[in-house]
């Protein structure tokens, strides 16, 4: 079982629609959770990070954390064009190592 | 401007032939990283270190060597390069403690192909 698992997509949404990206994680112990956004042929760039239960919103992005589900999710709302990329989730865990999830392409149609 | 450089970007080699691939960071991060990227796998860490002279493996660190003389530099070594090499490199660093920890800082990326 990989530690940290997201759906590969693609999911595609039309714009202005809400996408919604999961990713679950195995470590019990994990304390800090992220979400990066990469676009082709680009590197990662982080835009959210989580550290409790809950949510915790930032402009059109909330980020969604259930620790007792091991569960994090993204939501991206009024999805524009401009936010097609592959979203990567992220996770401590192993003395404050981060391992990342193989990423969820998001398409947004005009 | 605050930056993780890396280079080459794109390198064409053969089996068999040594490369290295540099990275350095201004920002006097103590914590440096190599990861590869490939389709569905996401980012797998190769080695890391904590600081000057301290590395360790990472998740996938067969074939590879690191070394760590100076805290800006952290260069990726590939002794004997093989097809299955072929990959998208990062190099990564960040700060250590508690503030900003795991805030990734990431170069543009290496794209290399082993024949």
């Amino acid at each position: 079982q990989k530690e940290v698992e997201q759906n590969s997509g693609p999911l595609s949404v039309p714009e202005g629609a809400i996408a919604s990206l999961n990713c679950t994680y195995s470590d019990r112990v994990s304390q800090s959770f992220f979400w990066y956004r990469q676009y082709s042929g680009k590197s990662p760039e982080l835009i959210m990070s989580i550290y409790s239960n809950g949510d915790k919103e930032d402009g059109r992005f909330t980020a969604q954390l259930n620790k007792a589900s091991q569960y994090v999710s993204l939501l991206i709302r009024d999805s524009q064009p401009s936010d097609s990329a592959t979203y990567l989730c992220a996770v401590t865990s192993r003395g404050n190592m981060l391992t990342f999830g193989g990423g969820t392409r998001l398409m947004v149609k005009p | 401007e605050a930056q993780v450089t890396q280079n080459p970007r794109y390198l064409i080699t053969v089996t068999g032939k040594k490369l290295t691939v540099t990275c350095s960071q201004n920002m006097n991060h103590e914590y440096m990283s190599w990861y590869r990227q490939d389709p569905g796998l996401g980012l797998r860490q190769i080695y890391y270190s904590m600081n000057v002279e301290v590395t360790d493996k990472g998740d996938v660190p067969e074939g590879y060597k690191v070394s760590r003389k100076e805290k800006r530099n952290f260069p990726l070594i590939l002794e004997s390069p093989s097809p299955n090499q072929t990959s998208l490199y990062f190099c990564a660093s960040r700060p250590t403690g508690n503030s900003g920890a795991n805030v990734l800082t990431f170069g543009a990326g290496s794209r290399l192909t082993v024949l």
